[in-house]
């Protein structure tokens, strides 16, 4: 199985400090994807990879950025934190052949 | 482009009896679906997955669910409900390009003993 591990599980911080979240896997597969779950909602993308150094926006990347300097890793960055960006972040893995996404544990990001 | 619309937000059933959560969609390609569960502060679990093979699909946990094109839809089922089923259920689209997922709104399984 396909392991994903997200760096931090909660995560407080304050309107307009810069924000790290940090995504891990261990398969070395293409696709990487960063979704935010909010009640009501289901999860909507925000960014996603298909390979080091590439990125395409999804539904919703107005206030966030990303960086892939390596496969493993996939890094989803708030500029400016603001309360509206208060949400539970998921990271998923896709393999390259099949379409299953296997998703992390998820960072619940409280901004203050 | 590609939605999906799960038509029911709460489900509440009691154990031992049927599950029905209503999924309809939408998409310019032939899509892939998938039903994931949620349980409370857990993440999220793939349950089922249609990919254009047989339209009756069996997942974990005695689950299945129907692809029916001309309807369009995917309804997730059970026959008989267990108090562990209780979770956050999202029926899931896929456009087949890098595909990306969209997921829709969640339905809430409730079960009561």
């Amino acid at each position: 199985d396909v392991k994903v591990t997200q760096s931090s599980r909660y995560l407080v911080k304050r309107t307009g400090e810069k924000v790290f979240l940090e995504c891990v896997q261990d398969m070395d597969h293409e696709n990487m994807f960063w979704y935010r779950q909010d009640p009501g909602l289901g999860l909507r993308l925000i960014y996603f990879s298909y390979d080091v150094k590439m990125k395409e926006k999804g539904d919703i990347p107005e206030g966030y950025s990303v960086s892939r300097e390596k496969k493993e890793r996939f890094s989803l960055i708030l500029e400016s934190a603001s309360t509206n960006q208060t949400s539970m972040y998921l990271c998923a893995v896709k393999r390259p052949s099949g379409e299953t996404q296997y998703f992390g544990p998820g960072t619940r990001l409280l901004v203050l | 482009a590609q939605s999906v619309t799960q038509l029911d937000s709460h489900v509440s059933v009691s154990e031992g009896t049927p599950v029905l959560l209503r999924c309809n969609y939408s998409s310019s390609y032939s899509p892939s679906l998938f039903w994931y569960v949620q349980h409370p502060n857990k993440g999220l679990q793939l349950l089922l997955k249609y990919t254009s093979a047989a339209t009756l699909v069996k997942g974990i946990n005695g689950f299945e669910a129907e692809f029916k094109k001309s309807e369009t839809s995917f309804h997730l089922t059970k026959p008989s409900a267990h108090m562990s089923d209780a979770a956050e259920y999202f029926c899931v689209v896929s456009d087949g390009g890098y595909s990306t997922l969209t997921f829709g709104k969640g339905t809430m399984l409730l079960v009561s003993p």
